[in-house]
């Protein structure tokens, strides 16, 4: 298995203030993405990253932005946070366009 | 628009009695199909990947197999630590760059002691 972490693991905030999420990689694996779960939903893909500073959107990528500076960052940023947001999130990594392998996820409440 | 649906959603099941859980699909050209096993409160874990009709794969109780249209993850005399949630992904072909990959929502399986 891939060694992704997450971090926080759980985090509270209100609406409007600015969250990040971290995930850290020791895999070198090229591509990296940000998935968000919700209960009647199947994993959504936010945002994705094929390579430091090549990045692109996913299909539920409004209110949510990434960076990738290092290999083995990828940042996901709501800006403003909303309830909507409130979710599951998972990053996953993979190296070529293959299996997924996934990390444990940050559970996010926007109050 | 490429779709993924399993079923059951929950499945209930006497410790010892196989059972096959369901993952049809529609897809622009299957590069894969993957299933994951997902815990309560972690991440999705891989088990298998599956590229053309007719594939099968093996691991420990679990049996998956691909048809054209559909996927079934055969589970035999299960035991109570294969409760967890089974997800099912189809991954589309195409030339370079991102391949789209498309979740089902998952059957909650339950084994009962």
């Amino acid at each position: 298995d891939a060694g992704i972490t997450q971090s926080p693991r759980h985090k509270v905030t209100e609406t409007g203030t600015p969250v990040t999420l971290r995930c850290h990689q020791t895999e070198n694996h090229r591509y990296m993405y940000w998935y968000r779960q919700d209960p009647g939903h199947g994993l959504r893909l936010i945002h994705y990253s094929y390579g430091v500073k090549d990045t692109d959107k996913g299909e539920v990528s409004d209110g949510y932005s990434v960076s990738r500076s290092k290999t083995e960052d990828f940042l996901l940023t709501l800006e403003s946070a909303t309830s909507s947001q409130t979710s599951v999130y998972f990053c996953a990594t993979t190296q070529g366009a293959d299996t997924q392998y996934f990390g444990p996820g940050t559970r996010l409440t926007v109050l | 628009e490429d779709q993924v649906t399993q079923s059951p959603e929950a499945l209930r099941l006497q410790e010892g009695e196989s059972s096959s859980l369901n993952c049809s699909y529609t897809v622009s050209g299957l590069r894969g199909l993957f299933w994951y096993r997902q815990d309560p409160g972690k991440g999705p874990e891989f088990l298998f990947t599956l590229y053309s009709a007719g594939e099968e794969k093996e691991k420990e109780r679990l049996k998956a197999t691909l048809t054209k249209k559909e996927s079934f993850l055969h589970i035999t005399a299960p035991k109570p630590e294969d409760s967890a949630t089974y997800l099912c992904a189809v991954q589309r072909g195409n030339s370079g760059g991102y391949q789209k990959v498309t979740f089902g929502t998952g059957t909650k399986l339950q084994v009962i002691p």
